[in-house]
């Protein structure tokens, strides 16, 4: 079954260090996206991408950046990790004119900047 | 700016009966709204859809309605189960092609057995 997959499941980190967080889907999804859930906000955009090479920032973008070298992964790394950047990550994909007609979320990664 | 508003951060119903949550927006450009149903270590998942040319949509036990005037949409659940315990986020997107979705803060539903 096709699906999307996030990893590290958990990580810790201590502030200022890089951290990537992977996104690998299987449905051959052009559209990927990036969010993070925090008590009080919801899921925020952060990147998204509309296919291989393209890359759009988000409304929380500072402090991250995505590429797309590939249909599959859209990878986000975290230039220099702060404790305002400890939240769960999400990632997504979709594809366009599809039915049902929405998102399809990872399991998420929790992030812990000490 | 929050572009998509739950006001109820939570809400307990009793086994059985009705669950309605609520959502409002604020940009006459969304024309597509969703509803997402998480739980605890999981991604969202989907739940129901509407598009701007409708005004409900059913699915089983799950019906939502728009009030394009109002700028208000709402899930309702019925009969409610104790499944159904998660938290529950309103999305909406603008424009038809445009992919990106904005998202309410949730309600976490609490059905009581």
């Amino acid at each position: 079954d096709a699906e999307i997959t996030q990893s590290p499941r958990h990580k810790i980190t201590e502030t200022g260090r890089q951290v990537t967080l992977a996104c690998h889907q299987t449905w051959n999804h052009n559209n990927m996206f990036w969010y993070r859930q925090d008590l009080g906000h919801g899921l925020r955009l952060i990147h998204y991408s509309y296919g291989v090479q393209d890359t759009n920032k988000g409304e929380v973008s500072d402090g991250y950046s995505v590429s797309r070298s590939n249909t599959e992964d859209l990878p986000l790394t975290l230039e220099s990790a702060a404790s305002s950047q400890t939240s769960v990550y999400f990632c997504a994909s979709s594809e366009s004119w599809q039915d049902p007609d929405t998102q399809y979320f990872g399991p998420g990664t929790r992030l812990t900047v000490l | 700016d929050q572009q998509v508003k739950q006001n109820s951060p939570s809400l307990s119903v009793q086994e059985g009966r009705i669950s309605i949550l609520n959502c409002d927006y604020t940009n006459s450009m969304f024309d597509y709204f969703l509803w997402y149903k998480k739980y605890p270590a999981e991604g969202p998942t989907f739940l129901i859809s509407i598009s701007s040319i409708k005004d409900k949509n059913e699915d089983g036990r799950f019906t939502v309605f728009l009030n394009k005037s109002a700028k208000h949409l709402s899930l309702h659940i019925v009969p409610s189960q104790p499944g159904d315990s998660a938290v529950y986020f309103c999305a909406a997107r603008a424009n038809f092609g445009n992919e990106k979705l904005t998202f309410g803060t949730g309600t976490r539903l609490t059905i009581i057995p």
